[in-house]
């Protein structure tokens, strides 16, 4: 399975400022996902990230506030935009490479917005 | 709108005895299932899958059941380990040619082995 590597693992910023996150996979995967765990709950769709159109986002999130860029098959980021307090979570990318190969997920990165 | 339900937030087992973490889902396009377990500060780690062309998967300590009439899926580890002790994600996946096959998951279920 893809070896993912998600960076940074952790961060604490200031609100209104915008944080990057980035992930690095071992081989050339077709979809990416962005994932978010807010404290005490599940894991919730962000967006899918294909390489060379446009992120699809999911209900409740936007692009102004979560900008994804996907250059090749084996790099994504997403950024957390003029973030607030209830931006702190763990934002987690993960791949798969085809039908019923299963999904392979990064490290996380644990956000405190102070 | 939950599409899939782990309605038990905790479970706590005796090592040796058999851990049993239930799933319950409500749309029916979905046809591939997954449990994934996760440490805190890690991210998912994928442990078993099904396809809802089986009705039972299992790996070494691990099986997972699933009966789609009932739309229930269930993880049962044999013996139990205290290294087992992690929260427990089940996900669910729509056809691949759907959307790209995104994962929804459940809320999760804290599993505690005791020695």
């Amino acid at each position: 399975s893809a070896v993912i590597s998600q960076k940074p693992s952790r961060d604490i910023c200031q609100r209104g400022t915008s944080l990057t996150i980035q992930c690095q996979v071992d081989s050339q995967v077709t979809m990416m996902f962005w994932y978010r765990q807010q404290p005490g709950q599940s894991l919730t769709l962000i967006a899918t990230a294909n390489q060379g159109s446009e992120a699809t986002y999911e209900s409740g999130f936007v692009i102004d506030k979560f900008p994804i860029s996907r250059p090749n098959l084996t790099f994504s980021t997403l950024t957390v935009s003029n973030m607030s307090p209830e931006d702190s979570s763990i934002y987690l990318c993960s791949v798969s490479p085809g039908p019923n190969y299963g999904y392979t997920f990064g490290s996380g990165t644990r956000l405190t917005v102070v | 709108d939950q599409q899939v339900k782990q309605n038990s937030p905790s479970l706590s087992v005796q090592e040796g005895r058999i851990s049993i973490l239930n799933c319950d889902y409500t749309n029916s396009m979905f046809d591939y299932f997954l449990w994934y377990k996760k440490y805190p500060a890690e991210g998912p780690t994928f442990l078993i899958s099904i396809s809802s062309i089986k009705d039972k998967n299992e790996d070494g300590r691990f099986t997972v059941f699933l009966n789609k009439s009932a739309k229930h899926l269930s993880l049962h580890i044999v013996p139990s380990q205290p290294g087992d002790s992690a929260v427990y994600f089940c996900a669910a996946a729509p056809p691949w040619e759907t959307s790209g096959s995104r994962l929804t998951f459940g809320e999760g279920t804290q599993l505690t082995v005791n020695p």
